[in-house]
């Protein structure tokens, strides 16, 4: 199993501000690597696939880049709603799919 | 517009079995392209990813639940269901059904349903 872990746990930054948030895969898996946003009592939703293809509707503001091990999502200018916790999935060897622990971006 | 919705008991005894169904609206599961998906959320943690089914009826399980858990497919209704087995207080969570690509990122996610498990 492909272990995904994600760095920091929690990181508090200003509306406005830069958020760069990391994954690290525990084995190569490309550029099967996924980004999902989740807000309090919501699904998370779909940010980023291929390491940093955007999905539909999704703000030029966020961007993924990496490959093989070494993934980092960034997110350019913090806007309000933007404050929520950020999950990294890989999706080159399953089963199973495995998930990062999640970073909580906070004011 | 895809969407799916789950429905099913909130509460569930321990030791007896836990069923979920997905209604999907905006795509047919008898079509090919896409993996019907459950995953779950314990309370306070992270994603856990349960299975797939696929619209030929083919399952893949995550290997740590394949001994409890059972996915079908019912095209006729355009729903597919959960059905995990000999429940404990750790099966407690949000239980999420979804949409994923092929090769399998989620693309589209119900907005889950809460189950307990308590007697």
């Amino acid at each position: 199993e492909i272990v995904m872990t994600q760095s920091p746990a929690t990181l508090s930054l200003s509306p406005g501000g830069r958020a760069t948030l990391s994954c690290r895969a525990s084995q190569h898996v490309n550029n099967f690597l996924a980004w999902y946003q989740q807000k309090p009592g919501q699904a998370p939703r779909l940010l980023i696939y291929g390491a940093s293809t955007r999905a539909s509707g999704i703000p030029a503001r966020f961007s993924g880049s990496g490959s093989g091990t070494e993934f980092t999502l960034t997110i350019s200018s913090l806007q309000s709603e933007d404050f929520a916790v950020y999950y990294c999935q890989q999706y080159h060897d399953w089963p199973p799919l495995t998930f990062g622990g999640g970073t909580k971006v906070e004011i | 517009q895809v969407q799916l919705q789950e429905s099913g008991p909130g509460l569930v005894k321990p030791s007896q079995a836990l069923s979920l169904t997905c209604n999907v609206s905006g795509y047919s599961l008898s079509r090919a392209g896409y993996y019907w998906t459950w995953i779950r959320q314990r309370p306070g943690k992270g994603l856990e990813w349960i299975g797939f089914i696929y619209n030929t009826g083919s399952t893949h399980y995550n290997p740590s639940l394949r001994s409890r858990i059972t996915m079908s497919l019912d095209t006729s209704e355009n729903h597919f269901s959960l059905k995990v087995n000999s429940v404990t207080a750790a099966d407690a969570a949000v239980y999420y059904c979804a949409r994923a690509a092929i090769p399998p990122f989620i693309d589209y996610w119900g907005q889950g349903t809460r189950v307990t498990v308590s007697s």
